[in-house]
């Protein structure tokens, strides 16, 4: 059983359109995250949601928010997509948010805008 | 400058080497040190954490911080071709869940 999933793992579109992103972890943990990684490899963290509620929003741009319907799931919308947007991005959770408990990532979602 | 810094390599070995990697950070509030493996294609997954300074080891793998020069460094002995991947630091200050990650260092390790 795959701990951590996201859909889709590709993603090719256009310039300005709007994506979205979606994630799930069947690990019954509280805090979910999305991470950018760049095309060298620095990992940045975007978001967490712990319990449903906003605890972490890096200087992300607002093109970017992530809906969470429920603790198991936490996806990610972009708005009018930017060429820059392209990037690997990575679902994570977490059992409680703190610092010291393991995050488990998912399988990441390759973003290209052409 | 980053809060983390990371050679990212690439770092090409002989199997049985011992590998040395290393991250400096510039944040003396971070507190807690952690190692991720990533392999090609995939998501991170981590390896070892350690709290504040000291050693910690496990296997052939030997994570060790170094406070007083903000250094932290992850050993790998008889280093094998399935350890080929890209080792990425990470660390957190004492409060707060801010997770600061060094760029990664990309090791091959050949037969």
């Amino acid at each position: 059983d795959t701990a951590v999933s996201q859909t889709p793992k590709y993603l090719v579109t256009q310039m300005g359109n709007d994506k979205s992103i979606k994630c799930e972890q069947n690990l019954g943990h509280d805090t979910m995250y999305w991470y950018k990684q760049d095309s060298k490899k620095f990992l940045k963290i975007m978001f967490s949601y712990n319990n449903k509620e906003l605890i972490i929003n890096e200087t992300v741009p607002n093109r970017f928010s992530p809906k969470s319907p429920d603790k198991a799931h936490l996806n990610l919308h972009i708005n009018s997509l930017e060429l820059g947007d392209s990037a690997v991005y990575f679902c994570a959770s977490s059992l409680s948010g703190r610092r010291t408990d393991t995050q488990y990532f998912g399988p990441g979602t390759r973003l290209t805008v052409l | 400058q980053k809060e983390v810094e990371q050679d990212p390599g690439p770092l090409s070995v002989p199997e049985g080497a011992i590998v040395s990697l290393n991250c400096t950070y510039s944040n003396s509030a971070f507190q807690y040190f952690m190692w991720y493996r990533q392999y090609s294609r995939k998501g991170p997954e981590l390896l070892m954490y350690t709290y504040s300074s000291g050693n910690k080891e496990d296997g052939r793998f030997t994570a060790q911080v170094d406070k007083s020069s903000k250094y932290i460094s992850l050993f790998i002995r008889d280093s094998q071709p399935s350890d080929s991947a890209t080792y990425l630091c990470a660390m957190t200050p004492n409060t707060g869940n801010q997770f600061y990650f060094g760029t990664g260092t990309s090791l091959t390790v050949i037969p």
